[in-house]
């Protein structure tokens, strides 16, 4: 079965470095995603990405957020000037179209920021 | 703002019995999606439900959604250790997907 795979499965950083975080997505699917969850709580919305570009994105993702398709398979999240609070699990996610079909999740990154 | 709630957020059952999680919606949407969460792991796709009245089922979970509500629910029938996980609701609105806060089931032998 396709699926969506992430690196790094862990990263540990210490507050104020850059941090990338890397995505391959299900070939063929056009729409991609980012979200995070902090340890504990719920699953929450960052970005989403269609065509080359942002097309819709949280208060959370502000200017220290920035997302990338460098090619054809990668989809990436740098977080500029990592802070404490940005330590969560950071998930990505594709899907084919936008009529329905499943959001796919990749197992995640876990960003520990100190 | 869409906001999404689940209830309960916690539950703990016994092997074989039967409950209900509930996932209560603030706007209209027509794609509502369940998946579950084992700790420390990424997010399953259990359903995905696209219009009013979506009944899917999948072994001992069946997922329902009325959309005039603004409620879909995940039933558990004759529950087993192995169903323990968290469970979410998802509500797809716009470009992204909302999530509730999450059930912890427990299910005890």
């Amino acid at each position: 079965e396709p699926e969506v795979t992430q690196t790094p499965s862990h990263q540990v950083t210490q507050m104020g470095q850059e941090v990338i975080l890397r995505c391959v997505p299900i070939s063929n699917h056009l729409y991609f995603y980012w979200y995070r969850q902090i340890l504990g709580q719920k699953v929450e919305f960052l970005v989403s990405f269609y065509n080359n570009e942002i097309s819709e994105k949280s208060e959370i993702f502000d200017d220290q957020f920035s997302v990338e398709r460098p090619d054809g398979s990668n989809f990436t999240l740098k977080i500029r000037s990592t802070k404490l609070e940005d330590s969560a699990m950071y998930f990505c996610a594709s899907r084919g179209d936008i009529s329905g079909n499943t959001i796919y999740f990749g197992e995640g990154s876990w960003l520990t920021v100190v | 703002e869409l906001k999404v709630e689940q209830n309960p957020l916690f539950l703990s059952m016994q092997e074989g019995k039967n409950y209900t999680i509930y996932c209560n919606y603030s706007t209209t949407s027509d794609r509502l999606y369940w998946y579950r969460q084992d700790p420390g792991k990424s997010l399953e796709s259990l359903f995905v439900l696209l219009s009013n009245g979506a009944v899917k089922q999948e072994g001992r979970l069946m997922a329902s959604l009325d959309t005039k509500a603004r409620l879909s629910t995940l039933h558990i029938t004759a529950a087993v250790h192995d169903l323990s996980a968290t469970y979410f609701c998802a509500v797809d609105k716009g470009s992204r997907l909302t999530f509730g806060e999450g059930t912890q089931l427990t299910v005890n032998p």
